[in-house]
């Protein structure tokens, strides 16, 4: 069946690093993909999303790109900062149902 | 725009006690809903999803349930809560039909139960 795999967290960085956080995929069809963002306390916030192979999504600062021939959307950030600490969610979405298939999430946990 | 609310924001209970809590979204007619639960440092569990008036689809058997009186209002319910019911409940909205399925949060209801 489908999935989305994302890598385990906590992820720890210093302000101003570069982040990677990984995501693949399994899925029959054509899937859109999406990262979701929750911060403490919160809901989940879509951060960016892409419909088709080879397009990037990006938001805030942060970007992936659909590799069909890796099946991954790795979000990606080149300098981030003490307010993007938060949980990190994957998720494909193929359109033969209302659902979409969630990764575990990732935290990233940015010090100052 | 749409916009989405839950209530109440938290929530204590003890064990055995009933459980309701409401969602409603605005702005938008005939939309897809969801209701998920989140364990302390865990990932998403969608509990149930519903495509229109009264048609809900459970996805984990539980003693918890889910009903849809109106377009825009879905409601979470339980008899009696478990210990295991604790956790942080999220409402979200899709617009039906969307081949991508993106959905919309609520702010969630943060429940305990003692």
């Amino acid at each position: 069946g489908d999935s989305v795999t994302q890598m385990e967290g906590p992820v720890t960085l210093s302000e101003e690093a570069f982040l990677t956080i990984n995501c693949t995929y399994t899925a029959t069809g054509y899937p859109s993909l999406f990262w979701y963002v929750q911060y403490p306390g919160e809901g989940l916030q879509l951060l960016l999303k892409a419909t088709k192979a080879d397009d990037k999504g990006s938001n805030k600062g942060f970007e992936a790109t659909y590799r069909k021939e890796t099946t991954s959307f790795h979000l990606e950030k080149g300098s981030v900062q003490v307010s993007d600490s938060a949980v990190y969610f994957c998720a494909l979405s193929v359109s033969t149902n209302y659902q979409l298939i969630w990764g575990a999430g990732t935290k990233l946990i940015i010090k100052p | 725009s749409q916009t989405i609310h839950q209530w109440p924001a938290t929530l204590v209970q003890p064990v055995g006690s009933p459980l309701s809590l409401e969602c409603t979204v605005e702005g938008t007619s005939n939309p897809n809903l969801y209701w998920y639960r989140q364990a302390a440092g865990r990932g998403l569990q969608l509990l149930f999803y519903s495509v229109g008036i009264g048609q809900i689809s459970s996805e984990v058997p539980q003693n918890l349930s889910a009903s849809r009186p109106q377009d825009r209002q879905f409601i979470l319910s339980s008899k009696k809560l478990l210990l295991s019911d604790s956790g942080f409940y999220l409402c979200a909205w899709s617009q039906s039909p969307d081949r991508n399925n993106e959905q919309f949060f609520g702010p969630g209801t943060r429940l305990t139960v003692l």
